[in-house]
């Protein structure tokens, strides 16, 4: 079935820094690639999202790259910001996701700390 | 426009009983969904509901089990509660279904089991 995998961290990073969280993913046909954000004690917000190859999804700073060939979308940012900090999730939409058509699969997310 | 919005936000039973957590989807969404949450397997899909029709189904067992309303509403019900049912369950509802489609999520409800 379909898998993702990231760095499950925690990520600990200094203001301004850059960030990058890798995400590879196994899917069979042509996923869409997503990356939530969890705040503490909130639910998941759609960040970016990317559905064919060589895409770029972009929000806030943050940018991911479909890459097909690699079956990776890193998440990227080139300054971070204490306010960023969060658990990030990778996720995908295709075929036989979480054992049905279309429910999303993710990866067990990414503690990011930011340290002013 | 308003999210998705999940009652209660915060519940506690006792093994054994039964509990029923709602959820009103985005205005217009047709596509509901839902996910459990725990520190130990991290988000895994329960099921997804279309058009009052259950399209998809993850690998759990059936006391858990879902309806959606013809206003696109949907309740999921987990029955003879165990331990191992304490998690954060997530709604989420997309316009339609297809992996393309964005799917925006609740704050979710916290199920504590005793």
């Amino acid at each position: 079935g379909d898998s993702v995998t990231q760095m499950e961290g925690p990520v600990t990073l200094s203001e301004e820094a850059f960030l990058t969280i890798n995400c590879t993913y196994t899917a069979t046909g042509y996923p869409s690639l997503f990356w939530y954000v969890q705040y503490p004690g909130e639910g998941l917000q759609l960040l970016l999202k990317a559905t064919k190859a060589d895409d770029k999804g972009s929000n806030k700073g943050f940018e991911a790259t479909y890459r097909k060939e690699t079956t990776s979308f890193h998440l990227e940012k080139g300054s971070v910001q204490v306010s960023d900090s969060a658990v990030y999730f990778c996720a995908l939409s295709g075929l036989s996701s979480g054992g049905g058509a279309d429910g999303l699969t993710f990866g067990k997310g990414t503690h990011l700390i930011i340290q002013p | 426009k308003a999210g998705v919005t999940q009652t209660p936000r915060y519940l506690i039973k006792t093994r054994g009983q039964q509990v029923t957590l709602s959820c009103s989807p985005i205005s217009g969404h047709r596509s509901v969904s839902w996910y459990q949450q725990t520190p130990g397997q991290g988000l895994q899909f329960l099921f997804e509901y279309f058009s009052e029709t259950q399209r998809n189904k993850g690998n759990f067992p059936g006391r858990f089990s879902g309806r959606q309303f013809s206003n696109s509403r949907s309740e999921m019900n987990v029955s003879t509660l165990e331990l191992g049912d304490s998690a954060l369950y997530l709604c989420a509802s997309s316009p339609s279904t297809g992996s393309g489609n964005t799917i925006y999520f609740g704050e979710g409800s916290w199920l504590t089991v005793v």
